[in-house]
């Protein structure tokens, strides 16, 4: 069974750093890997998607990379700011086809402070 | 307007009444997906359904039904709420003709059941 781990649980950083957000997924054998925004009382906003024949995605200063063999996905954020505070999830989809039972890790709560 | 919406936003109910969370989405996509937020336990997969015709159990079926009414509606129901299927419920859709197995999101239906 499919297990999705993220780390850290919780991130607090000030303003202007640059952060890495970290997943990790026990089957290699996905299809692809998305990463989503949650703001409270908000649904899923969807940031990068990376394909699992690529090794990144990048979305203005948001990069995702993707290392299946060792089953890890980092986020990064570049110079971050408050409106940066937010859960981020990643999900894997490993059903080998391209619907959408995604597994999910439990989320990173950023916070980003001025 | 959102493209995927969904009804009641906020519901509290007593055990064993019957609830129906509903979903609507503009976007032409043929597949839809009802998912269930606890803390710390991430999002779980209930029940998809890949067009009119078609539904399938996810990983947490147990306690839940759902009705696909037309491409647009996906209505998800708890014949006899209990109080742990208070969660955060959302519906969800992908098109597998564009970006292969991307996920788009509604903004969430919280169910309090006392």
């Amino acid at each position: 069974k499919q297990e999705v781990t993220q780390i850290p649980a919780a991130l607090s950083v000030p303003e202007g750093e640059n952060l890495v957000l970290n997943c990790s997924f026990t089957d290699s054998a996905i299809y692809n890997l998305q990463w989503f925004r949650q703001d409270p009382g908000k649904g899923l906003t969807s940031l990068l998607l990376i394909q699992s024949s690529q090794r990144e995605q990048t979305s203005g200063r948001l990069n995702a990379s993707l290392d299946k063999s060792s089953g890890r996905s980092t986020l990064y954020i570049a110079a971050s700011q408050p409106g940066d505070s937010a859960t981020y999830l990643c999900a894997v989809n490993a059903g080998g086809t391209s619907y959408g039972k995604l597994t999910f890790g439990q989320g990173t709560i950023l916070t980003v402070h001025p | 307007d959102a493209d995927v919406t969904q009804t009641p936003r906020n519901r509290i109910t007593k055990t064993g009444k019957r609830i129906m969370l509903e979903c609507s989405q503009t976007k032409g996509h043929d597949r839809m997906y009802w998912y269930r937020q606890d803390p710390g336990l991430g999002l779980r997969l209930i029940y998809y359904s890949f067009d009119v015709k078609d539904i399938n159990k996810g990983e947490i079926s147990d306690g839940y039904s759902v009705s696909r009414q037309a491409q647009a509606k996906f209505s998800l129901s708890l014949e006899s709420a209990i109080p742990n299927q208070t969660a955060l419920y959302f519906c969800a859709t992908s098109d597998p003709g564009q970006v292969h197995g991307e996920l788009f999101f509604g903004e969430g239906s919280r169910l309090t059941v006392l």
